[in-house]
């Protein structure tokens, strides 16, 4: 199994342009879950899809950021306009319940300058 | 006060140490415990996961919880240079989309 997969590895970007970040879960996974790390907050939950519906969006900062999961396989997160305090990595996470702990991909280290 | 309480560290020891990683916590609803290791650029990976109190243990890695006391430890043992992470512990309520997870401590194991 490749794991979880994300898109791009690497970004940056000038304030006020839009990002779009990527992923696929694992294969037979049918919860998702967008976290962003910083030194200062540790490792925040944005939003979890289960089924690809979109459960608990509580942790999305702003109006600024959506996600979406069309299909089982594919899932965006998406910031419009971008700030320099969006700056961070995030992660996107899968797991199949009732099976406790997440995969996490590699992260998109995200820079906004 | 946070969910979970983490000491970011660092850590530093010398190869062959035994390590130990703590955790606290205020939600009394919290039954799953697990730890996390992060290396450097990458994303965290589950190491050690457990339920309710008790130790379990795997290899060099020990880890127990004490719910009475709303306390994580984990234990290495024979200390590696591999071993040198970011160490998070997390934990989750019966439903596991609730999952909250420690600052992470950043250990080094020093040759």
């Amino acid at each position: 199994d490749a794991g979880v997969i994300q898109s791009p590895r690497h970004e940056v970007t000038e304030m006020g342009q839009e990002v779009t970040l990527r992923c696929k879960p694992i294969s037979g996974h049918n919860s998702l879950f967008w976290y962003r790390q910083t030194m200062m907050r540790g490792l925040e939950l944005l939003i979890y899809f289960n089924n690809n519906v979109p459960i608990d969006d509580s942790g999305m900062p702003e109006d600024r950021f959506s996600a979406k999961m069309p299909n089982a396989s594919f899932s965006t997160l998406k910031i419009q306009p971008s700030e320099p305090r969006d700056s961070a990595v995030y992660f996107c996470a899968s797991s199949l319940p009732p099976n406790y702990g997440y995969t996490f991909g590699s992260g998109t280290r995200l820079t906004v300058v | 006060q946070k969910e979970v309480e983490q000491d970011p560290g660092p850590l530093s020891v010398p190869e062959g140490a035994i390590v130990s990683l703590n955790c606290t916590y205020s939600n009394s609803a919290f039954q799953y415990f697990m730890w996390y290791r992060q290396y450097s650029r990458k994303g965290p990976e589950l190491l050690m996961y457990t339920y309710s109190s008790g130790n379990k243990e795997d290899g060099r890695f020990t880890a127990q919880v004490d719910k009475s006391s709303k306390y994580i430890s984990l234990f290495i043992r024979d200390s590696q240079p591999s071993d040198s992470a970011t160490y998070l512990c997390a934990m989750s309520g019966r439903n596991n989309n609730d999952m909250r997870f420690g600052a992470g401590t950043r250990l080094t194991v020093k040759p």
